[in-house]
């Protein structure tokens, strides 16, 4: 596509339930990163996506998230049992060949638990 | 210590003067360098990046890296209003491809 495409561009969900942000990059990326925003806060990687390699999953904050990419297509991140603390803005990004190569954002998703 | 530091702010500038948005990394093998500016509401979007010790211009935006001091800056000449905006610095360190995000620096200018 012209530009990573994130849905849905807000949520409201109950505390307890789980949610699933999905992220398509950009057509011939081969990276893609997640990363969470709190509000007036900067941006806290989460997990990175490079090709068919291993993600490195050093930034989830808690076993109740995962993130997922088959290949080099859409990307999807589940957060289980949600907290009020995980209301965010969750961006994704999406480069050429990876961290050396500059990140495009999609326009984010904005998370809130009630 | 933080892997990317930045000055929160805000950093007023009056229009018309020099910008300076300052930043410094902790990983002195770190690979590569950019700043990104973030409208209040919106998603980062790159200004500039930088590999290479030295400056580099874009127009009325230079980047400036010097690997030694581990410290990247970001001069914007001629400031507009219209540059007010949370500048973050993000850096690929060398043992990954990733890349992290300092907590940004909100920059505002005056009329």
């Amino acid at each position: 596509g012209a530009g990573v495409s994130q849905s849905p561009s807000n949520k409201v969900t109950e505390k307890g339930k789980d949610v699933e942000l999905r992220c398509d990059p950009i057509s011939g990326h081969t990276a893609l990163y997640w990363y969470r925003q709190r509000l007036g806060q900067g941006l806290e990687f989460l997990i990175y996506f490079q090709g068919n390699s291993a993600p490195d999953k050093s930034g989830l904050p808690s076993d109740r998230f995962s993130a997922e990419r088959t290949g080099e297509s859409v990307s999807t991140l589940t957060i289980q049992r949600t907290q009020q603390e995980d209301s965010a803005v969750y961006l994704c990004a999406s480069s050429f060949i990876g961290g050396n190569t500059e990140a495009f954002f999609g326009q984010g998703t904005r998370l809130t638990v009630v | 210590q933080k892997e990317v530091e930045q000055n929160s702010g805000p950093l007023s500038v009056p229009e018309g003067a020099i910008a300076s948005l300052n930043c410094t990394y902790s990983d002195r093998g770190s690979q590569s360098f950019f700043w990104y500016r973030q409208y209040s509401g919106k998603s980062p979007e790159l200004i500039m990046f930088i590999y290479s010790n030295g400056d580099k211009e874009d127009g009325r935006f230079t980047a400036q890296l010097n690997k030694a001091s581990q410290y990247v800056s970001l001069l914007i000449r001629d400031s507009q209003p219209s540059d007010s905006a949370t500048y973050l610095c993000a850096v690929t360190p060398s043992s990954a491809s990733k890349i992290i995000f300092g907590s940004g620096t909100r920059l505002s200018i005056r009329p």
